[in-house]
């Protein structure tokens, strides 16, 4: 069975400061994805990586920016974090195998940013 | 662009009821098709999905989904809910020439009465 582990369930920030938020895969997936969560707006894509060191953005990239120095870790950093940042952030990851193949997620990250 | 529209954003119903929750997409092409729940404190899980084949297909735990191209929809539905299919659903939609990123519907919440 997949499993994606977020590093943390909840996070308590301040504004201004640099945030990482960390997600490892155990499944040998190609795929990864950063998504933030929030009422009546769905998911959100910010960034995803189809390999080591490639990265694209999504549809919010602004104000965060992500690594991918191994295969199974995908990290999301806040360079500067502000309160509109407070929200849950999803990781996922996905096998490029077509795509049908379905996205596994992690529990999420539940960021506040004060 | 792709979009993915879900019509209910909430549902109330009492045990044994049906439920039907409407998803529709706009794009012209080939689809893999998806739908995914979220129980209350759990991560995000793949109910079923489309990708060719028999358009009506069957997921976990009673639910099933049926493509009709013409409609461009993918609804799904389950002919009695229990307490435990209280939950958010979301629908979600790639396409075969691009097929690493999916689009999102907002989600229908599901609040299943005792």
């Amino acid at each position: 069975d997949v499993k994606v582990t977020q590093s943390s369930r909840y996070l308590v920030k301040r504004t201004g400061e640099k945030v990482f938020l960390e997600c490892v895969q155990d499944m040998d997936h190609e795929n990864m994805f950063w998504y933030r969560q929030d009422p009546g707006l769905g998911l959100r894509l910010i960034y995803f990586s189809y390999d080591v060191k490639m990265k694209e953005k999504g549809d919010i990239p602004e104000g965060y920016s992500v690594s991918r120095e191994k295969k199974e870790r995908f990290s999301l950093i806040l360079e500067s974090a502000s309160t509109n940042q407070t929200s849950m952030y999803l990781c996922a990851s996905t096998a490029y195998r077509g795509g049908n193949q379905p996205q596994h997620f992690g529990d999420g990250t539940r960021l506040s940013i004060l | 662009a792709q979009s993915v529209s879900q019509h209910n954003h909430h549902v109330i119903l009492s045990e044994a009821a049906s439920l039907e929750l409407g998803c529709n997409y706009s794009y012209g092409g080939t689809v893999n098709l998806f739908w995914y729940v979220q129980y209350p404190g759990q991560h995000l899980q793949l109910l079923l999905k489309y990708f060719s084949g028999d358009p009506l297909v069957k997921g976990i735990k009673g639910f099933e989904a049926e493509f009709i191209k013409s409609k461009f929809s993918f609804n799904l539905r389950k002919p009695s809910v229990q307490w435990s299919d209280t939950a958010e659903y979301f629908c979600a939609v790639n396409n075969a020439g691009n097929n690493r990123k999916l689009i999102w519907g907002l989600g229908t919440s599901l609040a299943v009465n005792p």
